[in-house]
């Protein structure tokens, strides 16, 4: 099994600022999924990026992935205070595993 | 909109006790899933669940953990005799795809406490 490791462990910004979290992982993936948990809620699964896409975006985010690197980043734009959450990048084989997370805070 | 629905919310439990938690998946996956997060803590993968049998299962899920899918539509986790540690958020997740092809959809957890 992998899992995927998110840095910064926490990030505290100003709403309208933009957010940046990074994720690594070990061994090769076919994809790599972002998740978001708002306090003790269920995860909600926000964007997939496969092994041979580099970008990908979804509204006000962004995801970039590097292969080579084994790395991938998570960028919201614009960030509002309802963005406060933890954020999780997950990767499989096997089975889905979660990283330990970034917890982004937006100061409104 | 089709959601991963879980009962109990919240249950409290004496130590050694017996205890199940409920999900129900959305009705046209196939896959399921059950994780846990400590309070503060990662979520941690537990089992996951295909055509009626285990399909991987991590060093937590031991012999003290169980899953069944009873009918057609529940899933469920028993922890045999419940231990203090295993106080934790547990949340089911059932995907149509197998995990890492498609999105996992998450209910929104039991909350165990054992004392």
């Amino acid at each position: 099994s992998q899992q995927g490791e998110e840095d910064p462990q926490a990030l505290s910004i100003q709403e309208g600022e933009n957010a940046t979290m990074n994720c690594s992982y070990k061994t090769s993936i076919n994809n790599l999924q972002w998740y978001r948990q708002n306090s003790g809620r269920g995860l909600v699964h926000l964007i997939l990026i496969r092994s041979n896409e580099r970008e990908k975006h979804s509204g006000r985010l962004r995801v970039t992935l590097d292969t080579s690197k084994k790395s991938s980043s998570l960028l919201i734009t614009a960030s509002r205070a309802a963005d406060t959450a933890s954020y999780f990048c997950a990767t499989l084989r096997g089975d889905m595993r979660f990283g330990a997370g970034t917890r982004l805070t937006v100061k409104p | 909109e089709p959601e991963v629905t879980q009962t109990p919310s919240h249950q409290v439990t004496q130590m050694g006790q017996e205890v199940i938690l409920r999900c129900v998946p959305i009705s046209n996956h196939l896959y399921f899933y059950w994780y846990r997060q400590i309070l503060g803590q990662k979520v941690e993968f537990l089992v996951s669940f295909y055509n009626n049998e285990i399909s991987e299962k991590s060093e937590i899920f031991d012999d003290q953990f169980s899953v069944e899918r009873p009918d057609g539509s529940n899933f469920t986790l028993k922890i045999r005799s419940t231990k203090l540690e295993d106080s934790a958020m547990y949340f089911c997740a059932s995907s149509e795809d197998r995990a890492g092809t498609g999105e996992l959809f998450f209910g929104e957890g039991s909350r165990l406490t054992v004392l």
